[in-house]
């Protein structure tokens, strides 16, 4: 069965520091995959998202992934970080457009003053 | 434009209950999706509905249905409530005839204590 795994379940980082926050899966064959945020007490945003082509695709709030195939990872990174950015980050994944997509556990990125 | 809404946005049920969770897609959105995010884990998913049908499911009991309406709303509801059914309930919807590949877009979720 198809699984996510977000190595870090925490990361404190310093304002303006650079962060990565990891992301592998389980599947050997051609994937979708994505990175949402979610804000204390509200729902989920998509950060990214990688359906093909590109293997560096940028998204929203200056963050950006690099799809590595060979190590079927997808990790997620952002420069310097802001306060603004302290929220849960999940890692998700779909095998094809037909199946479900399967959420990992979550990074709780705090960003410290 | 309005969001996915969902209601009620706090719910406290007791053991052996029904509840019924409501969602509202955004509009032109014809696939909602619903999603149970326990505490300190990631969202799992439980049902997908495309133009009223279903189109994909994930591994809950019977007691968990939906339905969705000739407006695009839809109802999860949730039979014979247990402990372990408190969580974050949260509605997902999107343009895509099937579940995955695509991005959706995430109501703020209906939280369920079951005491």
């Amino acid at each position: 069965a198809q699984s996510v795994t977000q190595l870090d379940s925490q990361v404190p980082v310093f304002e303006e520091a650079p962060v990565e926050l990891r992301c592998n899966y389980s599947s050997s064959v051609s994937v979708y995959l994505f990175w949402y945020v979610q804000y204390p007490n509200q729902g989920l945003q998509l950060l990214l998202k990688y359906l093909s082509g590109s293997t560096l695709v940028k998204g929203i709030n200056g963050f950006e992934a690099e799809f590595n195939k060979s190590q079927t990872s997808f990790h997620l990174r952002k420069p310097s970080v802001h306060i603004s950015d302290t929220a849960e980050y999940f890692c998700a994944v779909s095998v094809t457009s037909y199946d479900k997509v399967i959420f990992g556990p979550g990074t709780s990125l705090s960003v410290i003053p | 434009d309005a969001g996915v809404t969902q209601s009620p946005t706090h719910l406290i049920k007791t053991r052996g209950q029904q509840v019924t969770l409501r969602c509202s897609p955004i509009s032109g959105h014809k696939s909602v999706s619903w999603y149970q995010q326990v505490l300190g884990q990631g969202p799992q998913f439980i049902f997908q509905y495309y133009e009223k049908e279903e189109r994909g499911r994930g591994n809950f009991p019977d007691r968990f249905s939906a339905r969705q309406f000739p407006n695009y709303s839809s109802e999860l509801n949730v039979n014979a409530l247990l402990l372990g059914d408190s969580a974050l309930y949260l509605c997902a919807s999107s343009l895509a005839l099937y579940p995955g590949g695509t991005e959706a877009f995430f109501g703020q979720g209906t939280r369920l204590t079951v005491v």
